[in-house]
């Protein structure tokens, strides 16, 4: 069964350095979604691609984070500098669109890459 | 920011019994989707429901969704100690052309043996 792999599984790194997530997403879905779960809370997006094309940032921190997704396959979300509060999970997610006039996402999310910031 | 609430925060169950977890949300939905995540793991797509559609099942879950109230539950008949994970209902606003998703909270289950 297809996957959506994400590396590194687990990342402790001190504040002010630099991090980096990269997602490779199912083979053929051309959406691609970056979301954080900070724990006991639910995802919430920081950033969708179409292709590689962003199409939602408006929840990323722009200042310290960024996305890149160049040829419009795997992805890259960076932190820098990385701050306490963003001790979280981050979650890779593709998708394709079922059809239909009211077409819906449905996601397949990888197993997440577990930052802690000290 | 998050959409949906789910509720209860938690609910613990023993093996066999029923488990109801409910959504409330607060805007006009494309559609609303239910996932599934075990500790320290990504999310699983359960089900989803249009908003044209009242109830939905798919093997041991049943969703409803009432538009008029703005809520959906998900029932799991005859649960297992396997189904002890976190449940997150997502919406999709009406007219979102991205078709953005907004997952609540969560309630966590926990099926014990």
């Amino acid at each position: 069964e297809a996957e959506v792999a994400q590396s590194p599984r687990y990342k402790i790194t001190e504040k002010s350095q630099a991090v980096a997530f990269w997602c490779d997403p199912i083979s053929g879905h051309a959406t691609l979604y970056w979301y954080r779960q900070i724990l006991g809370q639910g995802p919430e997006l920081l950033v969708q691609f179409q292709d590689e094309s962003v199409v939602d940032d408006s929840q990323l921190p722009k200042d310290r984070f960024s996305a890149e997704r160049l040829k419009g396959v795997d992805s890259t979300l960076k932190i820098q500098p990385a701050e306490l509060g963003d001790s979280a999970m981050y979650l890779c997610a593709s998708s394709y669109r079922l059809a239909g006039p009211e077409g819906a996402n449905v996601l397949t999310f990888g197993a997440g890459s577990r930052l802690t910031v000290l | 920011s998050q959409q949906g609430e789910e509720d209860p925060q938690a609910l613990s169950i023993q093996e066999g019994e029923n488990a109801t977890m409910n959504c409330s949300y607060k805007t006009s939905i494309n559609n609303l989707q239910w996932y599934r995540q075990n500790s320290g793991r990504g999310l699983v797509h359960l089900i989803l429901i249009r908003s044209n559609e009242r109830e939905k099942h798919s093997g041991r879950l049943r969703v409803t969704l009432d538009t008029s109230k703005k809520s959906s539950s998900l029932l799991i008949t005859a649960s297992r100690a396997a189904d002890t994970a976190s449940y997150f209902c997502a919406t999709s606003d009406r007219g979102s052309t991205l078709g953005r998703l907004y997952f609540g909270r969560g309630t966590q289950l926990t099926v014990w043996p």
